[in-house]
């Protein structure tokens, strides 16, 4: 069964700083892999995806994030924060069972604070 | 530009009461979901359904039922709502492959009392 870790429930940075959110997965077949954005009373936002093409991704407000399968990790970075990315951002892997158009399954989440 | 609607945005039921979450989406996608998220608990999924017709149990599906009434529409049954039901539902949907995104819609805030 896959599985998803997000080290850290809550991430504080300042405006300006590099941000760093970890996520280490397990999967059972070679993973797809998704950070999503939530926003406040709002639903998920897809910020990037890794479907094998390359190791380095790069999405949408300047996020990047690199799989690296040694570590079975996919890190969420940005260089530099900005208050608007005050959010809290979820990975997760594809397949619930395993295999198919069947959901993916989530981290826990992480509240990214920005301290201005 | 819709993507995926729910109704209602909130709803206040009391124990033992019953409703329907609807869902419904116009992106032509095949796989509609069912998600619950909870405070430090992520997102887990209740049901999914790969193609009309077809409805299968994800990882909490206990106290609920699910209706996909045709390609565009899936819903959410609760016969008879219990309070650790309160949570913020969402619905999603996506293409047929393994790599496809999900795309979801804004969510219902659900509270039993």
């Amino acid at each position: 069964a896959q599985s998803v870790t997000q080290l850290g429930s809550h991430v504080s940075v300042s405006e300006g700083a590099l941000v760093l959110l970890r996520c280490n997965y397990s999967s059972s077949v070679p993973p797809y892999l998704f950070w999503y954005v939530q926003y406040p009373n709002q639903g998920l936002q897809l910020l990037l995806k890794y479907t094998s093409a390359a190791t380095l991704v790069k999405g949408i407000n300047g996020f990047e994030a690199e799989f690296k399968k040694s570590e079975t990790s996919f890190h969420l970075t940005k260089p530099s924060a900005h208050m608007s990315d005050a959010a809290e951002y979820f990975c997760a892997v594809s397949g619930y069972s395993g295999g198919g158009a069947d959901g993916l399954t989530f981290g826990k989440g992480t509240h990214l604070i920005i301290q201005p | 530009n819709a993507g995926v609607t729910q109704t209602p945005k909130f709803q206040v039921l009391k124990t033992g009461q019953s409703m329907t979450l609807q869902c419904a989406q116009d992106m032509n996608h095949n796989s509609m979901y069912w998600y619950r998220q909870d405070p430090g608990m992520g997102l887990r999924l209740i049901y999914y359904s790969a193609s009309e017709g077809t409805t299968d149990k994800g990882e909490v599906p206990n106290g609920y039922n699910v209706s996909r009434l045709n390609k565009r529409e899936f819903s959410l049954r609760l016969e008879s709502a219990a309070p650790s039901q309160t949570s913020v539902y969402f619905c999603a949907s996506s293409g047929d492959r393994e790599s496809s995104p999900l795309h979801f819609g804004n969510g219902t805030r659900l509270t039993v009392t």
